[in-house]
């Protein structure tokens, strides 16, 4: 009966790196989302996973981001050439459907911190 | 595009007190409704939401929330406030339809709640 879980749960890196963080889904849950909450802030909606496939990642910042879900499980948020606004908290999601009343389970997040 | 506004960064209530958390929101499709609260280094938990049907919507540990599509209102009660109830608390909101948009949530900024005894 595990939850979502988010690995590392705090990331801290340096302006200019690549990082991957991880997103554990429930299991059985075929759609995944991702998030990121500045801080004082809302979760912001960065991109959502049908399956394998991206079906929306109209929230992605700019190209620098990049997620896949080869498996239709887990999924990678990939961040290359780290900036300083980058650093805040990321937030994984999965529902048991893609309905748009299915509840969305969260994770803990992943804090990110680009020195 | 969908909005969330929640009136008040922070509140600060008595236990016992009445909890009263203010969101509004703008869509122009029939929205679906969700408040979601957040303990310290925690996932968020979905306290209830609004999809359709009856317009008062009871959720867990007490809280409820009326929809009100005239004053495109949510906002969420809980008659007595407990100290547990400590917490950041998030509006937020889905369009229906098919469309993939209509998946995401779009969040308020969140309220601090604090319970004082």
């Amino acid at each position: 009966g595990a939850g979502v879980s988010q690995t590392p749960s705090n990331k801290v890196t340096e302006k200019g790196k690549y990082v991957e963080l991880r997103c554990d889904p429930i299991s059985g849950h075929t759609a995944l989302y991702w998030y990121r909450q500045s801080l004082g802030q809302g979760p912001e909606f960065l991109i959502y996973f049908q399956g394998t496939g991206a079906a929306d990642d109209s929230g992605l910042p700019n190209d620098r981001f990049f997620a896949v879900r080869p498996e239709g499980s887990v999924s990678t948020l990939k961040i290359q050439r780290t900036e300083r606004g980058d650093s805040a908290v990321y937030l994984c999601a999965s529902s048991q459907t893609s309905g748009s009343s299915s509840e969305q389970f969260f994770g803990p997040g992943t804090r990110l911190t680009v020195l | 595009a969908q909005s969330v506004t929640q009136l008040g960064s922070h509140v600060s209530v008595s236990e016992g007190a009445l909890v009263l958390l203010r969101c509004n929101y703008s869509s122009s499709v029939p929205p679906y409704l969700f408040w979601y609260v957040q303990y310290p280094n925690q996932g968020l938990q979905l306290l209830l939401k609004y999809t359709t049907g009856a317009t008062l919507v009871k959720g867990i540990n007490g809280f409820e929330a009326e929809f009100k599509k005239s004053e495109t209102s949510f906002h969420l009660t809980k008659p007595s406030a407990h100290m547990s109830d400590a917490a950041e608390y998030f509006c937020a909101v889905k369009v229906g339809g098919a469309s993939c948009s209509a998946r995401q949530l779009t969040f308020g900024s969140g309220t601090q709640l604090t319970v004082l005894p």
